[in-house]
């Protein structure tokens, strides 16, 4: 199947601060998405990054404060802005492959103090 | 808009089948997916069916399709203590992305 590596896997960060997020797909793709998974809770899309062109943000999501990078067709970023404590969550990449399905990187669990 | 529902939590016995059940409302799905996550990890995709199948085995693992009723299952057969997780089930039309469900948290009891 697709390997897709994400990091960091954890991070703690200090409220105010920022943390990007990486996701690294093993073959390219047309299509990435980022969701999030609040604790004890299903996923949530944050956006679909597409190379070339500006990422499609879903409602309650915004690109100052999720912005996100797709330089080439197998990487992309999603930067958390000026964190709070409610933006603790995991972080999950995803990505489409025809023969494959949509896989997941591993995420990343982030904690915000 | 699109929606996927799932039973919350599931017990079964080790050893027993364990059938995890999901029912969606977008007619237009294409592909149906069941996913797995271990406590304090990411999604691993276990299986995913296409609209036009009924069923689709991977070892212990059958997953049944009834499009007309838009239900989706997943059948694990001899249930171990390590299918201990929560499943998701998930449905898209073409490139769009993903819809989850809640997720069924499936407790094994040795």
């Amino acid at each position: 199947s697709a390997v897709i590596s994400q990091k960091p896997s954890r991070d703690i960060c200090q409220r105010g601060t920022s943390l990007t997020i990486q996701c690294q797909v093993d073959s390219q793709v047309t299509m990435m998405f980022w969701y999030r998974q609040q604790p004890g809770q299903s996923l949530t899309l944050i956006a679909t990054a597409n190379q070339g062109s500006e990422a499609t943000y879903e409602s309650g999501f915004v690109i100052d404060k999720f912005p996100i990078s797709r330089p080439n067709l197998t990487f992309s970023t999603l930067t958390v802005s000026n964190m709070s404590p409610e933006d603790s969550s995991i972080y999950l990449c995803s990505a489409d492959r025809i023969d494959y399905g949509y896989t997941f990187g591993s995420g990343t669990r982030l904690t915000v103090v | 808009g699109e929606d996927v529902e799932q039973s919350l939590f599931l017990s079964v016995r080790e050893g027993d089948s364990s059938v995890i059940n999901c029912t969606y409302t977008d007619s237009s799905s294409t592909y149906l997916y069941w996913y797995k996550q271990e406590p304090g990890a990411g999604l691993q995709l276990l299986t995913y069916i296409f609209s036009n199948m009924d069923m689709k085995q991977d070892q212990r693992l059958t997953v049944l399709l009834n499009k007309k009723d838009k239900h989706l299952s997943l059948r694990i057969a001899d249930t171990q203590t390590g299918d201990s997780a929560i499943y998701f089930c998930a449905e898209n039309s073409g490139n769009t992305p993903l819809v989850f469900g809640k997720g069924t948290r499936l407790s094994v009891i040795a």
